[in-house]
């Protein structure tokens, strides 16, 4: 069945950039996704990509995808104290469910 | 225009006892999807709703069972429950046309067995 790797977790300094990264096995998938969860809370949609592009920026958000190595990576530039959440990389081939990894914890240091 | 909302936040319930949690969709969205999320771990798919049809489903037992009413709101019951269930339970819904790959979250209901 499909798979979605993250790696556990990631500490930055403020300011500086932080790179979440994700590997995927389902070669169908065609929507591939960023989702933000703070503690005790929902997910929240941050970004989206569709398969037939390479990159997409927004804002302070860069996700770049490497569709022959089934990777994806999402990028925020000066990192913030809010940014510290989990986040998780999610794919689907259609309109349907959603298989996400287990989270990336994200920590950011003052 | 309101986000999804979720209810209740917390339930406790008792092993083997039955449970149903409630969604009420993002204006304008006709599809939602439940998914179950276990403590450290990323959200499984149990499944999806579609015009008051289900719409696809995960690896989840016939005692997950999920109803949509016309005004789009949803349900989620689960029977004889076991421990296993305990998890925080999250309904997404999606808009219709061109976005209908969106899928916007709850704040999800913290289930608890004992």
């Amino acid at each position: 069945g499909e798979d979605v790797e993250q790696s556990l977790f990631l500490s930055v300094r403020e300011g500086d950039s932080s790179v979440i990264n994700c590997t995927y096995t389902d070669s169908s998938s065609t929507y591939l996704y960023w989702y933000k969860q703070e503690p005790g809370a929902g997910l929240q949609l941050l970004t989206y990509i569709f398969s037939n592009m390479d990159m997409k920026q927004d804002q302070r958000l860069t996700v770049l995808l490497n569709k022959k190595d089934k990777h994806l990576s999402l990028r925020i530039a000066d990192t913030q104290t809010g940014d510290s959440a989990i986040y998780f990389c999610a794919e689907t081939a259609g309109r349907r469910a959603l298989t996400f990894g287990s989270g990336t914890r994200l920590q950011v240091q003052p | 225009e309101t986000g999804v909302t979720q209810s209740p936040t917390h339930l406790i319930k008792t092993r083997g006892q039955q449970v149903t949690l409630r969604c009420s969709s993002q204006s304008g969205h006709n599809t939602v999807s439940w998914y179950q999320q276990a403590l450290g771990q990323g959200p499984q798919f149990i499944f999806q709703y579609y015009r008051e049809e289900e719409n696809g489903r995960g690896n989840f037992p016939p005692r997950f069972s999920g109803l949509q009413f016309p005004n789009y709101s949803s349900e989620l019951n689960v029977n004889a429950l076991e421990l296993d269930d305990s998890a925080l339970y999250l309904c997404a819904s999606s808009p219709t046309g061109t976005r209908s790959y969106e899928q916007y979250f709850g704040p999800g209901t913290r289930l608890t067995v004992t």
